[in-house]
């Protein structure tokens, strides 16, 4: 069975260039999720989508950073316009679904990691 | 903020068990401890998880005290390939919270196997 995955694995971008960067959750997983992870720290939740719908983005700086989920399968995170605090890597993770015991573990993606210079 | 305590950095022989503790003494009765590490450069990978019981996978075990307010995760013949940060984190279950479902992750532990 195919994990998540992520793409790309690396971008490097200039301050100010927007960003995006794609996830494909494991097939049948209802939800999914970014976080972030600072060097050195452990990961942070940025948005969770029960299929096409946020449920918490209550983490998401809302001012750069937007999300979609349109057909409740891959999903696009984009930083627009990227500050230099913004270099992290960037993950994704899924779940089959949130509230059945045994079916929400969570599986990650091995990340994007985001440099801004 | 993470709800539990974890030693900033272990090391462990190759080939012995690896015991990583965790504390998580302001744990509710809806709440599960779940163990993932993170290989350098990986995602954080799933290792096992428990609500009271002790629990044993393919990867390891976790052994959770009776008050629940500890738990220890045992691998029982580490390799070189389990070098990695270890997570020990408090997730809400059940119960329809905003929070739950949610991992918190704190600093987790620095596993070296040494040769």
């Amino acid at each position: 069975e195919a994990g998540v995955v992520q793409s790309p694995r690396y971008k490097i971008i200039e301050k100010k260039q927007p960003v995006a960067f794609w996830c494909n959750p494991i097939s049948g997983h209802n939800t999914l999720y970014w976080y972030r992870q600072n060097l050195g720290q452990g990961p942070e939740l940025l948005i969770r989508y029960e299929n096409e719908e946020a449920v918490d983005d209550s983490q998401l700086p809302k001012d750069r950073f937007s999300a979609e989920r349109l057909k409740g399968v891959d999903s696009t995170l984009k930083i627009q316009p990227a500050e230099l605090g913004d270099s992290a890597v960037y993950l994704c993770a899924s779940s089959l679904d949130i509230l059945s015991t045994g079916r929400d573990t969570q599986y990650f993606g091995p990340g994007t990691r985001l440099t801004v210079l | 903020d993470a709800k539990t305590t974890q030693p900033t950095s272990m090391d462990c022989a190759e080939g012995r068990a690896a015991n990583l503790p965790c504390n998580h003494s302001t744990i509710s009765g809806n709440e599960y401890v779940y163990w993932y590490r993170q290989i350098h450069s990986q995602g954080p990978q799933y290792i096992i998880h428990g609500l009271k019981n002790n629990e044993t996978n393919e990867m390891a075990s976790l052994i959770i005290t009776e008050d629940r307010k500890s738990s220890t995760l045992i691998l029982p013949h580490a390799t070189l390939r389990d070098t990695a940060v270890y997570y020990c984190i408090v997730r809400v279950a059940f119960g329809g919270s905003s929070n739950t479902g949610k991992l918190i992750f704190g600093q987790g532990t620095t596993l070296q196997v040494k040769p």
